[in-house]
Parts: C-alpha cells; structure tokens; sequence
C-alpha cells in the first residue's frame, strides 16, 4: 500500500526568505505522480505543482519548485522570495495511474510567512 | 476558479438529521471524488464514483452514501447525523491520468 508522509507539521519562514517542505512516500509502483496541494484559510484546496516520475527534470511554477528523488521516494517542495499570501497549509499527494483508488494525501504541513 | 461547483456553501443542520451535498465536476470530468476534512486535519476519502458507477470507497460510513447521476453531477447524503460529522466535505474531478480539481467545499455544522 502506498503512503505519504510530511514530517514537518508546523513551519515559519520569513518574508522573502526560501523554505523547504518535506515529503516522502513509500510505493512499489513505478509509474506514478506526485502533487503539492495549498489550502489558504480560505479552506480552497489549490493545485501549486506537479510532477511525473517518468521525468527526471525537477518542476518548476514560478517561485515553486520540487527536488524529486525517485530512489529516495522523496518529494520536497521549495518555495522561493516566500510572500505572506504563502501562509496556509501544504498537503503533499501521490497518484498512482493503475489500479483503482489512486490518491493518498499526506497529513500536512502548516507553513506561516511572517512580515 | 477550477470549474468544479458545490452547493451549498455552508450548512447549518441538528443531529439525526439528514443532509444531501451537491457537486458538478469540472467539464468533460467523468470522476467525482468526496473528501471529509475535519477541523484542522487532513482529508479523508470517501468514495470515488467514475461516469455514474462507484469506482472505490474509502472511510465512509454506513450512515452515508452518494451517487452520480446520468449529467455526471453527484450528491453525498449523510444520515443520522451526528456531532462528530461537522466538517468541510469536498468534492474533487479529474479524469483517471489526472490531478484532481477540487471545489470550493462545503462546511457542514451538525448542532
């Protein structure tokens, strides 16, 4: 059975400094996807990035970013010149592509920007 | 915006009563997902239903059921409520090699 992990339940980072949120996971599937989600305190669930495990190329959306290591099952997400809009809580995802309940979250991270 | 619709926002009700949560998937979507996201907690599946026919279930209790119907909208009917089925349920889309599209949620307070 696959699982995610996020180590980190709390986080502060200062305005305009880079942060680095954890996440691993444990599968023996090896085509697969993985995701990072935002909740704001709005509550709306908010895709930033995703991923392919087929790529070795690490994705990139603007000031987000990932360090995917397939043999490490790691999947970290950088977030770079962090902005107080970043406040909310991050959830990691994986997605597998057979079978047939594909999605497992992780329990989240709760990142703070301060001013 | 991500194109997928929940209705409604929020929800006052008492307990053993009986709710239904609507959602419309985004577009051309023929999967529905529901999530329960409990006060500060992660999500919870429930159950995924793909083009009108359940596809997996989750942790969802007997008390609750769903259905898609024939426009591919989908509705979650929890029953007997009680105290502890205060959450945030969310309804998410997607096609089966892709990311899920989650609505807006809805909020559901059980007195």
């Amino acid at each position: 059975a696959q699982t995610v992990t996020q180590s980190q339940p709390e986080m502060s980072v200062q305005e305009a400094e880079t942060v680095t949120l954890s996440c691993t996971y444990d599968t023996s599937e090896n085509n697969y996807y993985l995701f990072w989600y935002k909740q704001p305190p709005s509550r709306q669930m908010i895709l930033v990035i995703r991923q392919e495990a087929y790529k070795q190329q690490n994705a990139t959306e603007n000031r987000f970013s990932v360090n995917f290591q397939k043999a490490a099952k790691s999947f970290s997400l950088k977030i770079s010149d962090s902005q107080l809009g970043d406040t909310a809580m991050y959830f990691c995802a994986f997605m597998k592509t057979s079978g047939t309940y594909k999605y497992i979250f992780g329990t989240g991270t709760r990142l703070k920007v301060l001013a | 915006d991500s194109g997928v619709t929940q209705t409604p926002k929020h929800l006052i009700t008492a307990t053993g009563q009986r709710v239904t949560l609507r959602c419309s998937p985004r577009s051309g979507d023929l999967s529905v997902y529901w999530y329960q996201q409990s006060l500060d907690q992660g999500l919870q599946f429930l159950i995924q239903y793909y083009n009108g026919e359940e596809r997996a279930k989750g942790n969802i209790l007997e008390r609750f059921s769903a259905q898609q119907f024939p426009d591919l909208h989908s509705e979650l009917n929890l029953s007997s409520l009680e105290l502890g089925d205060s959450a945030l349920y969310f309804c998410a889309s997607g096609d089966l090699a892709n990311e899920q599209f989650f609505g807006p949620g809805t909020r559901l307070t059980v007195l």
